[in-house]
């Protein structure tokens, strides 16, 4: 089946530790993005990625970083720098095509540091 | 900067009664403009998306939206609301940069 898969589902870690949280995709899509979910504050955009070996900040980068080596992974490491990293991620991809940013989301991953 | 206003945190509905949800965006070019529905716990499902054309909308589950240019905003409908309609909706703004932006969600509670 084609879809998109985040793993772990549940992350647990200790503060200061740097974590690494997997996406990968078999949609043959260019597009990927990972969102960070808090209660009341709805997606916001960590990092996005248009192409291979690409990708832009979002909106809230800071102690976030990835990587796009290959068209199907895109995975999102979060430093010791981010302040506060509990929070749920959610991956996300889409065909950019003729500007379609229609967005297929993981399953998302919740991270929790102690 | 792109945006999306999504003025109801929190909207309590009857069973059988109709809904709308608002939404209103910001974005300097030609929008392309989505609901999802999110359950606890789960990623986003897309329910309807308008990227031109004709400005009513039809999406899955009965929902349709409405995309009104001049008063920036597409608000998702449904005549009659079931119980299982009971999540939250997120409504989203992209375009030709292929950022996606989301409101803070409203949260949809269904009184039997």
């Amino acid at each position: 089946d084609g879809g998109i898969t985040q793993s772990p589902k549940y992350l647990f870690r200790k503060e200061g530790q740097n974590v690494t949280l997997s996406c990968e995709q078999n949609l043959n899509h260019d597009a990927m993005y990972w969102y960070r979910q808090d209660p009341g504050q709805g997606l916001r955009l960590i990092y996005y990625s248009q192409i291979v070996n690409d990708f832009q900040k979002g909106d809230i980068a800071e102690g976030y970083s990835v990587s796009r080596e290959k068209k199907e992974s895109f995975p999102l490491t979060v430093t010791s720098a981010q302040k506060n990293p509990t929070a749920f991620y959610l991956c996300a991809s889409s065909p950019r095509d003729r500007g379609n940013t229609e967005a297929f989301f993981g399953q998302g991953t919740r991270l929790t540091v102690v | 900067a792109q945006s999306v206003t999504q003025p109801d945190i929190h909207i309590t509905v009857s069973e059988g009664a109709s809904l709308e949800l608002r939404c209103n965006y910001s974005y300097g070019a030609t929008p392309y403009l989505f609901w999802y529905v999110q359950s606890p716990g789960q990623g986003l499902q897309l329910l309807l998306k308008y990227f031109s054309g004709d400005t009513l909308v039809q999406g899955i589950k009965g929902f349709e939206a409405e995309f009104k240019r001049s008063q920036s905003s597409f608000n998702l409908r449904k005549p009659s609301v079931h119980w299982s309609d009971a999540a939250e909706y997120f409504c989203a703004v992209g375009g030709s940069n292929y950022k996606l932006t989301f409101g803070k969600g409203t949260l949809l509670t269904v009184n039997p």
